[in-house]
């Protein structure tokens, strides 16, 4: 079946260990986005990659960095997690950024900031 | 700024009808989506309105009114499997996706 997948579903790191969190689609769509959320709260989006083309939110701290080799996957770096980058990480795909390109999620990655 | 309100926590009763509000301020508008989240779970996409008025989908509608600014998710026939978060979303003008925080829907039997 397609779907967006993440690994992996639960993470533990030390502060300031970098982490990287993975996501992939079998949908072939071409936008992935990345949010953060945490509970209780809304998703937030830290960026997006339309194709190639990288846009990152200008709230998004630079602790965070993302990589889209191929079409299939995307990556998130934290560079140096902090006690507050606990969260649920969610990865999505739309086919495009048009009103009626509905956003599909994977299940997640929990992170653990110990 | 951009804001989207709906209720933080509604509580229902298996078998009943619960009406889940969302009102919004956004810049420019290009359709509202409504997500469902189960705890510890990505959320799952329920429906998405862009024209006023009711879309009917199974046990759940949406409605919409653009002039308003308001939206609302009906749950019919309430399951106990019903109980989430459910997340309300605009499309603004830039078409970023902006959320709400979600109203966790508790269902008792």
């Amino acid at each position: 079946d397609a779907m967006v997948i993440q690994n992996p579903r639960y993470q533990v790191t030390q502060f300031g260990k970098p982490v990287t969190l993975s996501c992939s689609q079998t949908l072939n769509h071409n936008v992935m986005y990345w949010y953060q959320q945490k509970s209780s709260q809304a998703p937030k989006l830290l960026f997006h990659y339309y194709d190639k083309d990288f846009n990152n939110e200008a709230d998004t701290p630079d602790n965070f960095q993302s990589r889209r080799p191929n079409t299939s996957f995307c990556f998130l770096d934290i560079r140096s997690p902090g006690l507050g980058d606990a969260a649920m990480y969610l990865c999505a795909t739309s086919s495009g950024t048009e009103s009626t390109d509905t956003q599909y999620f994977g299940p997640g990655t929990r992170l653990t900031v110990l | 700024g951009q804001n989207i309100d709906q209720p933080t926590e509604m509580t229902a009763t298996e078998g009943a009808i619960v009406q889940i509000n969302c009102t919004y301020q956004t810049s420019g508008f290009n359709g509202l989506f409504w997500y469902q989240q189960h705890a510890g779970e990505a959320p799952t996409f329920l429906s998405y309105n862009v024209l006023d008025g009711l879309e009917e989908k199974g046990r759940f509608s949406s409605f919409l009114s653009r002039s308003k600014g308001y939206s609302y998710l009906l749950l019919k026939e309430l399951q106990m499997k019903d109980s989430a978060s459910y997340l309300c979303a605009v499309l603004d003008s830039n078409y970023q996706l902006i959320w709400g925080a979600g109203t966790k829907l508790i269902i008792k039997p």
